[in-house]
């Protein structure tokens, strides 16, 4: 099982629509959490960090279920300015170094 | 942006070919990092330097060479390179609070002919 697994992608969706990424991780010692974005021919970006109560920045909602080693984020209202690759990131406690998914592209279409 | 940037951003070399890339951060961090990204595959970690000394080589062949001569400066000295190592080469830079953002570089794509 590979250490972090993403939707394949891409997910074509028309402005305004609701799109949700999963994501899961087959270590449970993993402590942190993380959506990175990276747009066409560019570096990864921090999107936003994930914590066990769920958080929320704007339009974008990200939840941790430990149990199930799973990890998701919802865009709400998408914008043509959202289509980029969403990369889940997992980081070991005490470990200095994060473990990327292969990311799920997005295309966001008038 | 200048945070974190990295040259060449593109290089064309052939399997006998010795060429270094080169990442410099201007943000104060400790931590630097060489990730390689190829095509439908995950960011893969390749080398980790802490405060100029190598923390993990995450078993990369020794065709490639890092080099850190200070908190700033990383390089990645390539020799004998194959095709199948044309990829994108990130260097990222993180902060002493282990907040788990990675600052990335534009990265350097490679092409082995």
């Amino acid at each position: 099982r590979k250490e972090v697994e993403q939707d394949p992608g891409p997910f074509n969706v028309p402005e305004g629509a609701t799109v949700a990424f999963n994501c899961t991780y087959s270590n449970s010692a993993s402590q942190s959490f993380f959506w990175y974005r990276q747009d066409c021919r560019k570096e990864p970006k921090l999107l936003m960090s994930v914590y066990s109560s769920g958080n929320e920045d704007g339009r974008f909602t990200a939840q941790l279920n430990r149990a199930s080693q799973y990890i998701s984020l919802l865009i709400r209202d998408s914008k043509l300015s959202d289509s980029a690759t969403y990369l889940c990131v997992v980081n070991r406690e005490g470990y200095s170094t994060l473990t990327f998914g292969k990311g799920t592209m997005l295309l966001v279409s008038p | 942006e200048t945070g974190v940037t990295q040259t060449p951003r593109h290089l064309v070399m052939g399997m006998t070919n010795k060429k270094s890339l080169k990442c410099e951060q201007h943000l104060g961090h400790n931590a630097m990092y060489w990730y390689k990204q190829s095509a439908k595959k995950p960011l893969e970690l390749m080398f980790v330097y802490n405060f100029k000394e190598q923390t993990e080589n995450n078993s990369v062949p020794s065709r490639f060479s890092p080099e850190c001569p200070n908190s700033s400066h990383l390089f990645l000295h390539l020799h004998t390179l194959q095709p199948e190592d044309s990829a994108l080469y990130l260097c990222a830079s993180s902060p002493p609070a282990d907040t788990g953002e990675l600052f990335f570089g534009e990265g350097s794509r490679l092409t082995v002919l």
